[in-house]
């Protein structure tokens, strides 16, 4: 079984702190993703990594970068917190072969304060 | 770009009872088509998929859903649901050219009631 794990289920970080949220997937995945969650909005699309050390903007990066050092681990980074990237982020990942298949973490829940 | 819209927030249904959930989406090119399910406390996982072929497909769970092209829609239906399928329900697109970039509607929250 593919398995994409998330370094915490439920953070809380006040603002204007520097927040890291870290995603590891043990299939050998090309490619990763990071979504943000919010009632009503579905997921949208934060930035994606395709390769090691290459990245794209999805729809909502500001406020965001991203890290993908390692094949397997592909983070996402709140510069400087705010109150408005309190939300639901969730990680996954997808093969180079069958593409449009992703497989997702169980979501960090961030509160920012 | 495409859009993906969910046309009910909620839908209470009764255990046994038969479910469906709207999805229409809007794209200016070819798409493949998606439904995820995330139980609570879960991540996304896939329910089916529309890549090509039959319009009917069947996924896990005996859920299944049918591709209509006139009226960009792809509805997800199940006959008999159980308390076990209370969940957020995801319909998603992606563009056949734009790699694996999925755009997802609004979601649909369902509650099984005994």
């Amino acid at each position: 079984d593919v398995k994409v794990t998330q370094s915490s289920r439920y953070l809380v970080k006040r603002t204007g702190e520097k927040v890291f949220l870290e995603c590891v997937q043990d299939m050998d995945h090309e490619n990763m993703f990071w979504y943000r969650q919010d009632p009503g909005l579905g997921l949208r699309l934060i930035y994606f990594s395709y390769d090691v050390k290459m990245k794209e903007k999805g729809d909502i990066p500001e406020g965001y970068s991203v890290s993908r050092e390692k094949k397997e681990r592909f983070s996402l980074i709140l510069e400087s917190a705010s109150t408005n990237q309190t939300s639901m982020y969730l990680c996954a990942s997808s093969s180079r072969t069958v593409l449009y298949e992703q497989y997702f973490g169980p979501g960090t829940r961030l509160t920012v304060t | 770009a495409q859009s993906v819209t969910q046309l009910d927030s909620q839908v209470p249904v009764f255990e046994e009872a038969p479910v469906e959930l709207r999805c229409n989406y809007s794209s200016s090119v070819s798409v493949y088509l998606f439904w995820y399910v995330q139980y609570p406390n879960q991540g996304l996982q896939l329910l089916l998929k529309y890549l090509s072929g039959s319009t009917l497909v069947k996924g896990i769970n005996g859920f299944e859903a049918e591709f209509n092209k006139s009226q960009t829609s792809f509805h997800l239906r199940k006959p008999s649901v159980h308390i076990s399928d209370t969940a957020e329900y995801f319909c998603a697109v992606s563009a056949k050219a734009a790699g694996n970039k999925l755009t997802f509607g609004g979601g649909t929250r369902v509650l099984v009631k005994p």
